[in-house]
């Protein structure tokens, strides 16, 4: 079946830490998306890519980065910089306007 | 710039009521589309229903509605029959039309359902 998978479930990261969320779609989408999530904030957008070797910085990209080296894959980096990073991730893939998102099954992230 | 607001935090409705979920928008784009999506307690989003700007008619997609006034800028959902498994988190979302597909999302309400 067709969808989207992120990897892993839970995450956590110690003060100073890199690390990557992996998240990676089977649905031939083009455009493909990641949103932090907080407790009463509901969905930020972090960075978005509409094809492959380009993305864009979304409302809070600070502190993050990514990269689309494949139509199937767009990773997200929770760099040592981003001051608050625990929080609940989400990525999203879609074909084209008016169709909305398919979502993956999020990453926990903690710092501990 | 868009703006979603969902005033209801939380909502608790009697199993096999009809509900209905606030949402108003807004935006200087001519052409949108608007959405709704369940996350129950494990997290993943969920699509509900869409409806573009220019449809004519309300979208519905079986238990779920989406009262679409325009001149309001409204978008309410609401869910006819309500069953305990809607009780869950839904956020209203909105999109343009012009240059990409990005979604904007409001603050969300949680739905309880009480049997």
């Amino acid at each position: 079946d067709g969808g989207i998978t992120q990897s892993p479930k839970y995450l956590f990261r110690k003060e100073g830490q890199n690390v990557t969320l992996s998240c990676e779609q089977n649905l031939n989408h083009d455009a493909m998306y990641w949103y932090r999530q907080d407790p009463g904030q509901g969905l930020r957008l972090i960075y978005y890519s509409q094809i492959v070797n380009d993305f864009q910085k979304g409302d809070i990209a600070e502190g993050y980065s990514v990269s689309r080296e494949k139509k199937e894959s767009f990773p997200l980096t929770v760099t040592s910089a981003q001051k608050n990073p625990t929080a609940f991730y989400l990525c999203a893939s879609s074909p084209g306007p008016h169709y909305g998102y398919t979502f993956g099954s999020g990453t926990r992230l903690t710092v501990v | 710039a868009q703006k979603i607001t969902q005033t209801q935090p939380g909502m608790f409705v009697q199993e096999k009521e009809a509900v209905t979920l606030d949402c108003t928008y807004d935006t200087s784009d001519p052409s949108y589309g608007l959405f709704w999506y369940k996350q129950p307690s494990s997290g993943e989003m969920i699509f509900l229903i869409y409806q573009g700007s220019y449809d004519q008619q309300n979208a519905t997609e079986g238990r779920y509605s989406l009262n679409f006034q325009k001149a309001r800028k409204s978008a309410n959902l609401v869910i006819s029959a309500s069953q305990l498994g809607d009780s869950a988190m839904y956020f209203c979302a909105m999109s343009s039309n012009f240059g990409n597909e990005k979604l904007t999302f409001g603050t969300g309400t949680r739905l309880t359902i009480i049997p």
